[in-house]
């Protein structure tokens, strides 16, 4: 009953590195979303995208950008990352009025 | 913009007690409504939707919340606590004109249960 994969559940990086996480959804769907969460602020929108290779910023992009090369994966990457990047990151899908979530990766950055 | 107001960031109740956790969205037309729960360690889990059916929405685990468009609520009640509730639990929203645009989340409310 897998729905939606994210491609690590706990990642440690160190200042600086460039980190990818991968998000795989096998219900083809059209819509993928990356939100960051953190205590006391909830979900927070960093981008998303509604067709392979098309992307739009959500509310917090800074320091972010996504690849969506095929339907069924979208990328997250931090080109640099900082401390301040230390946050739970979940990616999600959605189709007509329904949205699936995939476990989340909890991102350590050193 | 679309927004939503979870009241209180940390609710405690008893176990066999009510559990009502608060919601209120800002929107210009009724919306798509949402509540989620989180246990720890875990992405989030639907607990149940409102996409303009009926205004009590039954969901999983003995919840139930109520779309009340005059006071634009939609708070999540379940009549008998039990331990295993404890958890996070997000409200959020979304624009029923675009079907499958992202969600806004409240900043949730912990429920914490005591024996």
């Amino acid at each position: 009953d897998v729905k939606v994969t994210q491609s690590s559940r706990y990642l440690v990086k160190r200042t600086g590195e460039k980190v990818f996480l991968e998000c795989v959804q096998d219900m083809d769907h059209e819509n993928m979303f990356w939100y960051r969460q953190d205590p006391g602020l909830g979900l927070r929108l960093i981008y998303f995208s509604y067709d392979v290779k098309m992307k739009e910023k959500g509310d917090i992009p800074e320091g972010y950008s996504v690849s969506r090369e095929k339907k069924e994966r979208f990328s997250l990457i931090l080109e640099s990352a900082s401390t301040n990047q230390t946050s739970m990151y979940l990616c999600a899908s959605t189709g007509w009025r329904e949205c699936h979530f995939g476990p989340g990766t909890r991102l350590t950055v050193t | 913009a679309q927004s939503v107001t979870q009241l209180g960031s940390h609710v405690s109740v008893s176990e066999g007690a009510l559990v009502l956790l608060r919601c209120n969205y800002s929107s210009s037309v009724p919306p798509y409504l949402f509540w989620y729960v989180q246990y720890p360690n875990q992405g989030l889990q639907l607990l149940l939707k409102y996409t303009s059916a009926a205004t009590l929405v039954k969901g999983i685990n003995g919840f139930e919340a109520e779309f009340k468009k005059s006071e634009t609520s939609f708070h999540l009640t379940k009549p008998s606590a039990h331990m295993s509730d404890a958890a996070e639990y997000f409200c959020a929203v979304s624009d029923r004109n675009q079907a499958g645009t992202a969600l806004i989340f409240g900043k949730g409310t912990t429920l914490s249960v005591s024996s």
